[in-house]
């Protein structure tokens, strides 16, 4: 199993530019989560999908689309990229408990982001 | 506003030492999760709390969670310089599906 992959790994922009950043996921998990870190930072969340056809705003959705594609795979797409959405973009799965309970997150390895 | 924060931001300790890091939060949960990142890598999960359970082990880990005083600690024990790197706690409130991270503490074990 690969457990969650992400492409690409890096990636440098021009402001204004946009671009998507994929994750998949072989663990048949329902959620599915995108999360941020910036430099000397926690993680923080930008937009999870509990299952596949639903998404929600997290805590910094500004700036960023999703979309579940189907179970496996959840892409967040930057419109119109900004040096402030310079960062690390992690993609997370989890299966959910009882009670929609989170159950333990999955990591994928990271997409470095620069935007110029 | 992250709901989780850890203390101390930074720990540097000799090989073989203990380190202790403790995490604070703000509002009911359903969990608490640590995590373990390495420089320049994603996070590893580390041990899973649920808000009806006060201690759990795994290997030379321990973790504690006191709701009463909202907060939790996380044990290494016979630290190893392989365990150099970022903790983070990650909390599930009452809006269950989703968590939030602090800001982690780093970890230096020097050999």
């Amino acid at each position: 199993n690969a457990g969650v992959t992400q492409t690409p790994k890096f990636q440098v922009l021009k402001t204004g530019q946009s671009m998507t950043l994929q994750c998949a996921q072989d663990m048949n998990h329902n959620s599915m989560y995108w999360y941020r870190q910036d430099p000397g930072m926690g993680l923080r969340l930008i937009y999870y999908s509990a299952s596949e056809g639903t998404t929600d705003k997290g805590e910094v959705p500004n700036g960023y689309n999703v979309s579940r594609l189907n179970k496996r795979e959840f892409s967040l797409r930057l419109e119109s990229a900004a040096p402030s959405q310079t960062s690390v973009y992690f993609c997370a799965s989890s299966e959910q408990g009882a009670s929609g309970r989170q159950d333990t997150q999955y990591f994928g390895p990271g997409t470095r982001l620069t935007v110029l | 506003s992250q709901q989780g924060e850890e203390d101390p931001q930074a720990l540097s300790i000799q090989e073989g030492e203990n380190a202790t890091m403790n995490c604070s939060y703000k509002t009911s949960i359903n969990n608490l999760q640590w995590y373990r990142q390495n420089s320049g890598r994603g996070l590893v999960h580390l041990i899973l709390i649920r808000s009806n359970e006060r201690e759990k082990h795994s290997g030379r880990l321990r973790v504690t969670l006191d709701t009463s005083k909202k907060s939790s600690s996380l044990l290494i024990t016979a630290s190893r310089a392989a365990d150099t790197a970022s903790y983070f706690c990650a909390t599930e409130g009452a809006n269950a599906g989703k968590s939030t991270f602090g800001d982690g503490t780093t970890l230096t074990v020097k050999p």
